[in-house]
């Protein structure tokens, strides 16, 4: 069973501090995608990484894919209240019969 | 484009009970996958269809089912409900399979069996 590791579980800091929430595996993935999930609704695409040692800057959000498609993370500049919510990534199999798997999410608190 | 939209939003049911669930795509869109999402175990892979057709089935006891009709739409039935079952149950639509598979998900079913 592929398994999608994601820390912190919770982290909660000031408007304005940089962040990092990792996601890793032992298995490799042909792609991983991020996604946030606020209270009330389900998770919104941010970001595909399919190429290892790739790179993606979505405003003050940077993703990056491991050189081994194991392992992710997502890096936050200058965090805003906005940025608050459940972020989950997602790895898609290139075999078995869950295609995508998710890891359990980091909720992200940002206090003003 | 419309997005994909579940209904009903908030269910309350008791054990013993059956209950539907019913998802409609982003036009265009041909699979549609469910989850369910509890805090415990996260985003749990329900099953996908598409083309009316399961693709993938993840595990889940058999009283857990789908189907999907011509015009893509999917509903999925819980039969004799359980205490565990209470959950937000997530509908995601997608192009198919494809190289990314991204989805694109609705704002869920919040189910709770009492």
């Amino acid at each position: 069973t592929q398994l999608l590791e994601q820390s912190p579980q919770f982290l909660s800091i000031q408007e304005g501090e940089n962040l990092t929430v990792y996601c890793n595996s032992s298995s490799v993935f042909s792609s991983l995608q991020w996604y946030r999930q606020e209270p009330g609704e389900g998770p919104v695409l941010l970001v595909t990484v399919v190429t290892g040692g790739e790179v993606k800057k979505l405003k003050r959000l940077t993703f990056q894919f491991g050189d081994a498609r194991k392992d992710s993370s997502l890096h936050i500049t200058a965090a805003q209240p906005g940025d608050t919510g459940l972020y989950l990534c997602a790895g898609l199999s290139l075999s078995g019969n869950t295609p995508l798997v998710f890891g359990k999410g980091t909720r992200l608190s940002v206090i003003a | 484009k419309a997005g994909v939209t579940q209904t009903p939003r908030y269910l309350i049911k008791t054990r013993g009970q059956q209950v539907t669930l019913s998802c409609s795509p982003i036009s265009g869109h041909r699979s549609v996958s469910w989850y369910q999402q509890t805090p415990g175990q996260g985003l749990q892979f329900l099953f996908e269809y598409f083309s009316e057709t399961q693709r993938n089935k993840g595990n889940f006891p058999g009283r857990f089912s789908g189907r999907q009709f011509s015009n893509s739409r999917s509903e999925m039935n819980v039969s004799t409900l359980e205490l565990g079952d209470s959950a937000l149950y997530l509908c995601a639509s997608s192009l198919g399979p494809t190289t990314s598979y991204e989805q694109y998900f609705g704002p869920g079913t919040r189910l709770t069996v009492t």
